[in-house]
């Protein structure tokens, strides 16, 4: 059973550009959660998604920023016209339900750097 | 405001040694509280989910202790390996509206040394 699986590791925009970054979670978790580190900083809640919906979105920016997961294929994450600010590791995890006693597994991170 | 805090920022040991990381944190109401381990350049490992009701819980020489009236957990690491060398992170949960909210401290980075 592979781990959750985030691609690309890196990630280098033009600022202006569009920066997509993709979450395959583990076989039989359908619960995925993106969260963003800033250099110096802890993981903060961006987005909590299951199949096909958005749970919980409290923690995205209200512009530039959507993230789906569809029923077929990966999570993304997109950021459109990235700037200085986006620079930062995106990390997905993912578990099996919503539930105090489900361990959330993480993937090794996108690291986005806007130029 | 629901707030986790960490101490030490840092912290640097010879291995071999023992040493304990703190968290407190004002999470409301509060589901879960977790220890992570995160190694430069990877995403957090779980290390110890504790509830309510738990006061303490082992993960080998990993050891969570928690303190729900006072607010305060910590992690006890035995025999420090070169190999705990990382980040650890302190995460507290709330259930509200229906879904889990996770806060996340900013960690402490431990260093062992030869």
């Amino acid at each position: 059973n592979a781990g959750v699986m985030q691609n690309p590791r890196h990630l280098v925009r033009r600022r202006g550009q569009e920066a997509r970054l993709r979450c395959s979670p583990m076989k039989g978790h359908s619960h995925v959660y993106w969260y963003r580190q800033l250099p110096e900083e802890g993981l903060k809640f961006m987005v909590y998604l299951q199949k096909e919906n958005i749970i919980d979105e409290s923690g995205m920016p209200k512009e530039r920023f959507s993230a789906e997961f569809p029923k077929e294929g990966p999570s993304i994450l997109r950021i459109q016209q990235v700037v200085r600010g986006d620079s930062a590791a995106y990390f997905c995890a993912s578990s099996e339900r919503d539930s105090n006693s489900y361990e959330q597994y993480f993937g090794p991170g996108t690291r986005l750097t806007v130029t | 405001k629901n707030q986790v805090e960490q101490s030490p920022q840092s912290l640097i040991i010879l291995e071999g040694k023992n040493c304990t990381l703190q968290c407190n944190y004002t999470v409301s109401p509060f589901s879960n509280l977790r220890w992570y381990k995160q190694d430069t350049g990877r995403g957090p490992v779980s290390l110890t989910i504790m509830t309510f009701s738990e006061n303490t819980k082992s993960n080998g020489r990993y050891t969570a202790t928690l303190d729900a009236d006072t607010k305060q957990s910590s992690l006890h690491i035995t025999a420090s390996q070169l190999s705990d060398s990382a980040s650890y992170i302190c995460v507290v949960s709330a259930r509200t509206s229906g879904t889990y909210k996770y806060i996340f401290g900013t960690g402490t980075r431990l260093k062992v040394l030869a």
